[in-house]
């Protein structure tokens, strides 16, 4: 989930499937990871979060999963639905209260 | 609550004039976080408080910009003089204390555009 510019990366997924959102995080010392989702015209709003003593979290509709050796962050979004439509932001934290984001992963549902 | 609380919504200004954005927090939070969002370089974090105090600025990009938070429900970012390449999204954001509550409430943030 990289930003590559003006280009975000784009996941176009049918209503109704599941969609997977991948994102690489560049500091092994960080400590919370967090995704946050931004529609059109608004803020960022949480999702869900993650600290680095685990490897999964469950929410409404929502896995985060963590794996800290290859420091990879991936966000997993049960039946997908048109209200799912968004840009969304993977973000980690490692000293102080700075938290970094990444790119934004740009997801389309089709209906 | 209301959310963070951005405005204005909009801001439309020439080159050279001051820009103030203004924010107020969720209250109760200790931090309070400004960002800039681009298309060309995403979510930078520019500054932020805690208690009201800068914390880390190294974000700001230039002298330039400018922050305050004079109490704890009120902070400004202000931009003098202002210029094209200034134009994004700026975001407000607050939180918690680390560890209690780390994830941060974004407003709905400020559209500059600097012709």
């Amino acid at each position: 989930g990289e930003s590559v510019g003006l280009h975000l990366p784009t996941l176009s997924v049918q209503e109704g499937d599941n969609s997977i959102i991948n994102c690489a995080y560049s500091n092994s010392a960080s400590d919370y990871f967090i995704w946050y989702k931004q529609e059109s015209g608004k803020g960022p709003q949480f999702i869900i979060d993650i600290r680095s003593n685990m490897d999964k979290r469950q929410g409404q509709r929502v896995t985060v999963l963590l794996n800290k050796t290859v420091k990879h962050l991936s966000l997993q979004i049960a039946a997908t639905q048109p209200g799912d439509s968004a840009v969304y932001f993977c973000a980690e934290k490692a000293a102080g209260n700075k938290l970094t984001f990444g790119g934004g992963t740009r997801v389309l549902v089709k209906p | 609550d209301a959310g963070v609380i951005q405005s204005p919504r909009h801001e439309v200004t020439e080159m050279g004039q001051e820009v103030t954005l203004r924010c107020k927090p969720i209250s109760g939070h200790d931090y309070l976080f400004w960002y800039r969002q681009t298309m060309m370089r995403g979510l930078e974090l520019l500054i932020y408080f805690n208690n009201n105090v800068p914390i880390d600025d190294s974000g700001m990009p230039e002298d330039r910009f400018s922050a305050k938070m004079p109490n704890a429900s009120f902070s400004t970012l202000k931009i003098q003089p202002s210029e094209p390449r200034d134009s994004a999204v700026y975001f407000c954001a607050s939180s918690d204390k680390p560890g209690l509550n780390e994830k941060l409430f974004f407003g709905s943030g400020t559209q500059l555009s600097v012709l």
